[in-house]
């Protein structure tokens, strides 16, 4: 059982350069969202999704697109990185979050913009 | 929308003794407050949560306690050891918009 699985660990980008952040879960959970930890800052939420089809802005959404086609997988496209935009990505998921479940967490992608 | 604060944002211990770390919330209908342990170069991980009807859980050496009125909640880690040396996190959430919304974090360092 894989879990939450993150692609790639590691990337550098040059700004004003794309990508996809790629986040796949096989608990077949509901529940999936995007965070980013910066250091003091905690981990803050960027986008979410109750299931497949729906998705919702979190608390630093802009310059990040989601979508969610499949239960399984919910990429993160940055559109035209910006240095601001380095930091470390966490995927997580839970079976419900309105049943106010566990949330688990893939192994993280750090992302470095110059 | 719902805020969380955590203290303190550093806190170094003495192995065995004990380590209490606080939240407090702002959203009253939060129902549900979860505790996530992150080592170095991994994603965070539970290892307790406490639910609005609840006013305290213990798990082995790990207890949270929740005062509703007040809203806060605290996480206590008795005898401590040197694989408790980690970052932790509170988070709230609640039925009402979908979102975990996480405190700062605490850098728990447990001294020989």
């Amino acid at each position: 059982n894989a879990g939450v699985t993150q692609t790639p660990k590691f990337q550098v980008l040059k700004t004003g350069q794309s990508m996809t952040l790629q986040c796949a879960q096989d608990m077949n959970h509901e529940y999936m969202s995007w965070y980013r930890q910066d250091p003091g800052m905690g981990l803050r939420l960027i986008h979410y999704s109750v299931g497949a089809g729906i998705t919702d802005q979190g608390e630093v959404p802009n310059g990040y697109n989601v979508s969610r086609s499949t239960t399984e997988d919910f990429p993160l496209r940055l559109l035209s990185a910006a240095p601001s935009q380095t930091s470390v990505y966490f995927c997580a998921s839970s079976y419900s979050l309105t049943a106010n479940t566990e949330a688990f967490f893939g192994q993280g992608t750090r992302l470095t913009v110059v | 929308g719902e805020n969380v604060e955590q203290h303190p944002s550093t806190l170094s211990v003495q192995e065995g003794d004990s380590a209490v770390i606080k939240c407090t919330y702002s959203d009253s209908a939060s129902n549900y407050f979860p505790w996530y342990k992150q080592e170095l170069g991994k994603g965070p991980q539970l290892i307790i949560d406490i639910r609005s009807n609840v006013g305290e859980k213990k798990d082995q050496r790990i207890a949270v306690t929740l005062n509703k009125t007040a809203k806060h909640f605290s996480l206590h880690i008795t005898e401590t050891q040197p694989e408790d040396s980690a970052v932790y996190f509170c988070a709230a959430t609640s039925n009402r918009d979908d979102k975990i919304i996480f405190g700062k974090g605490t850098r728990l360092h447990i001294l020989p």
